[in-house]
């Protein structure tokens, strides 16, 4: 069974603060991608990223692959409350069309 | 865009009874549509796997009587929780991923709050 723990599982910071949520495997995936999904909403997709060790930046947000691509992080510099959350990791694999989803990081980003 | 819809976005039920959500792709044709159960603060549940034209492929100790889905074309798959019962109250997501699509990338309904009295 495919597991994909995320850390942390909650966070609480103040707006300006920079922070990082990671994403751990011992699987290897072939693509792997973030959500974001807000109180009473679905995920919405903020990025996918393929190749070992790519890194891409959306705005504030940068997101990195592992070199193995087992593990990815996800970097949020001078977070607003706008950001505030549940952050979801998604492993895909080669022949199997669902995705396998991380634990989930709430982040609270406090005014 | 890659926009997914999801009705009835509430629904309150007595016990016993039997509730449809439809979960439509309204820009795009889904040949896979993903459903989802979320409980509070924690991630997503998969629960069945509905190909179109064919049988669902349901995830370990779901049950596929209870939980039936349909998706009868590239846009429209349905999950019918059959003799709802108060612990199948929850939120249900489903997800769409686009014919041809890249990387496995899914696009998410925006869920169904359903509580069973």
């Amino acid at each position: 069974t495919q597991l994909l723990e995320q850390s942390p599982q909650f966070l609480s910071i103040q707006e300006g603060e920079n922070l990082t949520v990671y994403c751990n495997s011992s699987s290897v995936f072939s693509s792997l991608q973030w959500y974001r999904q807000e109180p009473g909403e679905g995920p919405v997709l903020l990025v996918t990223v393929v190749t070992g060790g790519e890194v891409k930046k959306l705005k504030r947000l940068t997101f990195q692959f592992g070199d193995a691509r087992k593990d990815s992080s996800l970097h949020i510099t001078a977070a607003q409350t706008g950001d505030t959350g549940l952050y979801l990791c998604a492993g895909a694999s080669t022949g199997r069309r669902a995705l396998t989803f991380g634990s989930g990081t709430r982040l609270q980003v406090q005014p | 865009g890659a926009v997914v819809s999801q009705h009835p976005s509430r629904v309150i039920c007595k016990s016993g009874t039997s509730v449809k959500i439809e979960c439509r792709s309204l820009d795009f044709q889904a040949t896979t549509m993903f459903w989802y159960r979320q409980f509070p603060k924690q991630s997503l549940m998969l629960m069945a796997t509905s190909n179109e034209g064919s049988k669902a492929t349901y995830e370990q100790g779901v049950e596929k009587d209870k939980f039936l889905i349909n998706h009868a074309s590239l846009t429209l798959s349905t999950l019918t929780v059959t003799s709802a019962h108060p612990e199948d109250s929850s939120f249900y997501i489903c997800s769409a991923g686009k014919a041809g699509g890249r990387f496995n990338e899914q696009f998410f309904g925006p869920g169904t709050r359903l509580t069973v009295l």
